[in-house]
Parts: structure tokens; C-alpha cells; sequence
């Protein structure tokens, strides 16, 4: 089944707290990406990766980190954690054909809480 | 600017009845494409319909429709025949280049939460 896996779907941890959340992809998708989603402010891109190797910074991207060293891995770290990233995060991935339609498949999401 | 904006925080529909909801956007680069994205309770995204900015036609899926009115720079919803599975979060969304080459990113609006009324 064609789909975009994320873990932990929530996590629950402390200020300072090193922590990883996967995102993988079995769709030989190139393009990769983070979201965090706040009421209120819908999603707001956080990074995105164009395919391995590359990736770059999206609107919100303060305090996160992303690797792609595997077209079908994006996982994202924040290396000190802190309340404000409280949030509710998505992975999604989609083909990229310039300019035509680039429709993103969606994880299920990660409910981060930071205490 | 917002790139993006729903003006709806939300909006109430009778069952059955047809339900447009609002989005414009910006942008200065003429190759972009416009999603709208169904978010119910549960919490997955899901994709509705997308429109691309040299269509010429309006993008239709099932009870969607896209209306595009490029000038306007408006890519309203219309749900016909609503369904109170219909209740849920709805998030307008564009894709259009960024600085890498090939690279683009998607933007997207704050949603509309639409509830379906018996």
C-alpha cells in the first residue's frame, strides 16, 4: 500500500530533550516535507527536501533540522526542544513534474507535546 | 502579504445544499497550482481537487469543483450536494516555485471549518 508512515503519532517530552521523528515514504517520491499545523494558522511548511542530499529551508524553519541521506527517509530533529513547538506535525511527499500538478500524500501526523 | 488567505473561519450548510467556500491567493510567478485539502476530526489530510495556473478549464472532482477566476486571484470550493460527512476542516493551498531550480514549496491558508447541519 502506496503510503507516508510517520513516528512516534505522539510524543510527549522536556525542554532541552533531543528527539527524532521519522518519515518514510515507499512511492519513490522526490520531493519531501515537513508541516507544522497551530489553530488558528493552518499548516506552515517547516522544511522540504527536492530529492537526496537536498533540502531546504521552508517558512517556519527556527529550531528544526532535516536530513535526506535515502529518497524515502526525511526524518525531522529538533535538538532542544521547547513548549513553543508544542504542535501537531505532518510528513508528506509527491513526484516532481515541473510545473504540472504535484499532488502531496500526507502522513498521519505527529502530536508533539513539550513540557 | 499572506499568500494565502480563507476569510471563513467557518461556515454553517444545510445537508444537501451547495456550499462555496473562499480563497485567494498572491503570487507574481505565473506557473503555480491551487489545492484544496479536507481535513476531518480525525486528523489526516486529504486531498480534494487541484488546479493548475494554464488550465483553462475549472478543475472538477465528483461533488468538487474549483472556481477559478485567475484575474481575481480567487480558487473558491464548491461542494455540491452536501453530506454531513462534508463537516470538517478545509485548507486552500499553493504550490509555486522557489530559489532552487526545480524546487517549489506549497503555502497554506488557515482553513475553514465547514459543519454540515442535518
Amino acid at each position: 500500500e502506496a503510503q507516508v508512515t510517520q513516528n512516534p503519532r505522539y510524543l510527549i517530552t522536556v525542554t532541552g530533550k533531543k528527539l527524532t521523528v521519522t518519515c518514510s515514504q515507499n512511492m519513490n517520491h522526490e520531493y519531501m516535507s515537513w508541516y507544522r499545523q497551530d489553530p488558528g494558522l493552518g499548516l506552515r511548511q517547516i522544511y522540504y527536501s527536492m530529492n537526496v542530499e537536498v533540502t531546504d529551508k521552508g517558512d517556519v524553519p527556527e529550531g528544526y533540522k532535516v536530513s535526506r541521506k535515502e529518497k524515502r527517509n526525511f526524518p525531522l530533529i529538533l535538538e532542544s526542544p521547547s513548549p513553543n513547538q508544542t504542535s501537531l506535525y505532518f510528513c508528506a511527499s509527491s513526484f516532481v513534474k515541473g510545473g504540472s500538478y504535484n499532488e502531496q500524500f500526507f502522513g498521519p501526523g505527529t502530536r508533539l507535546t513539550v513540557l | 502579504a499572506q499568500k494565502i488567505t480563507q476569510t471563513q473561519p467557518g461556515m454553517f450548510v444545510q445537508e444537501k445544499e451547495a456550499v462555496t467556500l473562499d480563497c485567494t491567493y498572491d503570487t507574481s510567478d505565473p506557473s503555480y497550482g491551487l489545492f484544496w485539502y479536507k481535513q476531518p476530526s480525525s486528523g489526516e489530510m486529504i486531498f480534494l481537487i487541484y488546479q493548475g495556473s494554464y488550465d483553462q478549464q475549472n478543475a472538477t472532482e465528483g461533488r468538487y469543483s474549483l472556481n477559478f477566476q485567475k484575474a481575481r486571484k480567487s480558487a473558491n470550493l464548491v461542494i455540491s450536494a452536501s453530506q454531513l460527512g462534508d463537516s470538517a476542516m478545509y485548507f486552500c493551498a499553493m504550490r509555486e516555485p522557489s530559489s532552487g531550480a526545480g524546487s517549489y514549496q506549497l503555502t497554506f491558508g488557515k482553513g475553514t471549518k465547514l459543519s454540515v447541519i442535518p
